[in-house]
């Protein structure tokens, strides 16, 4: 069973369209995250969010938006895609936010044409 | 601004050696440095962490090494394997309740046979 699942694996599409990511972990964790890989493989956190707090990495731009329905779900939203958001996205989980490891995804390749 | 510097890039090692890859932190609020190892086409997954409390840690064939006078910490990987070709990336974490991991910038190994 994959604890952490992302859909979809790959995703191309034009720029300025939006498009979600969809993120579900099975493990029972409490908080979850979403990070961004970028060309050079460097990781960056774009959010943490739990229950009851979403953290916000100031760096991200407002056109990215996660949206959580329930505990085991954390999608991310981006509307207005650019050029430069191509990179493969990946989501985490962790038991909550003192807790570690962090366990992730297989990540999310977005293409932007 | 580089929290984590992560040397070398690349690394080519025989079959049987010792792969070495160094980190070093600036932020002493640090207090938790795991690894992790990416394989192509996955996402990061845990391969061995420590806490700046014990100066080594070693797990099968992996061992930390955590110098925390000169902020620094190192993977040793002994006899390393073909199937050991992946990136490696160290990480820091200021622990509490924040829970944002901050990579360092990976290090792809090759093995040869």
């Amino acid at each position: 069973d994959t604890a952490v699942s992302q859909t979809p694996k790959y995703l191309v599409t034009q720029m300025g369209n939006d498009k979600s990511i969809k993120c579900e972990q099975n493990l029972g964790h409490d908080t979850m995250y979403w990070y961004k890989q970028d060309s050079k493989k460097f990781l960056k956190i774009m959010f943490s969010y739990n229950n009851k707090e979403l953290i916000i990495n100031e760096t991200v731009p407002n056109r990215f938006s996660p949206k959580s329905p329930d505990k085991a779900h954390l999608n991310l939203h981006i509307n207005s895609l650019e050029l430069g958001d191509s990179a493969v996205y990946f989501c985490a989980s962790s038991l909550d936010r003192e807790s570690e490891p962090q366990h992730f995804g297989d990540g999310t390749r977005l293409s932007i044409l | 601004q580089q929290q984590v510097k992560q040397s070398p890039q690349s690394l080519i090692v025989q079959k049987g050696g010792i792969s070495i890859i160094n980190c070093a932190y600036e932020n002493t609020a640090f207090d938790y440095f795991p690894w992790y190892q990416q394989f192509p086409g996955k996402g990061p997954a845990l391969l061995i962490a420590i806490r700046p409390d014990v100066s080594e840690k070693k797990e099968g064939r992996f061992t930390i090494s955590f110098n925390k006078s000169a902020k620094q910490f190192s993977l040793h990987i002994m006899d390393s394997q073909p199937g050991d070709s992946a990136t490696y990336f160290c990480a820091a974490d200021y622990g509490g309740s924040q829970g944002n991991l901050i990579f360092g910038k990976g290090t792809k190994l090759s093995v040869k046979p």
